[in-house]
């Protein structure tokens, strides 16, 4: 059965930092992995996906690498603002042909200090 | 667009009650998902449908049933609710098989069990 970690479970850092989000899955055999954002009270909102043979997607100041092999990805946030304060989750689907169902982490509670 | 989209936004609901869960897409996406988020348990796949006319058992499926209504709806019914469904409850949907999987959530609904 396919599990997904993420650690740190939460980080506080001050504005401008630079900062990485883990995320590790047990099982190597995956059809891609995407990155989330979720803030209180609300839905999640898709920021990356990275298929299984690329090595990394960026979008603005995020960056999200992914390798297979070892189970890992990693999601690059440069120049730290407040409003990335939110909880970050990376999700990881299996590589079968239906459903394309996701299996979660329980996320990164990220805050950024002023 | 409006995506995903979800109702009602809250629910309290007296044990043994029933209720269905709404939600529809507007992006023309062939597969659709219920989650469920509790603390501590991250999110949980409850029932999806790979395709219109189909649909399968995720990981916490019992005390729920789902219908895929046509492409654009898929709705969740609790037939006799318990304090055990007190969550939030997400609806996804994605392209599988032409769109890379990405999955796009519904803003959730609160549902609280008495």
């Amino acid at each position: 059965k396919q599990e997904v970690t993420q650690i740190p479970a939460a980080l506080s850092v001050p504005e401008g930092e630079n900062l990485v989000l883990n995320c590790s899955f047990t099982d190597s055999a995956i059809y891609n992995l995407q990155w989330f954002r979720q803030d209180p009270g609300k839905g999640l909102t898709s920021l990356l996906l990275i298929q299984s043979s690329q090595r990394e997607q960026t979008s603005g100041r995020l960056n999200a690498s992914l390798d297979k092999s070892s189970g890992r990805s990693t999601l690059y946030i440069a120049a730290s603002q407040p409003g990335d304060s939110a909880t970050y989750l990376c999700a990881v689907m299996p590589s079968e042909t239906s459903g394309s169902r996701l299996t979660f982490g329980e996320g990164t509670q990220l805050t950024v200090n002023p | 667009n409006a995506g995903v989209t979800q109702t009602p936004k809250f629910q309290v609901l007296k044990t043994g009650q029933s209720m269905t869960l709404q939600c529809a897409q507007d992006m023309n996406h062939n597969s659709m998902y219920w989650y469920r988020q509790d603390p501590g348990m991250g999110l949980r796949l409850i029932y999806y449908s790979a395709s219109e006319g189909t649909t399968d058992k995720g990981e916490v499926p019992n005390g729920y049933n789902v219908s895929r209504l046509n492409k654009r709806e898929f709705s969740l019914r609790l037939e006799s609710a318990a304090p055990s469904q007190t969550s939030v409850y997400f609806c996804a949907s994605s392209a599988w098989g032409t769109g890379g999987g990405e999955q796009y959530f519904g803003p959730g609904t609160r549902l609280t069990v008495t």
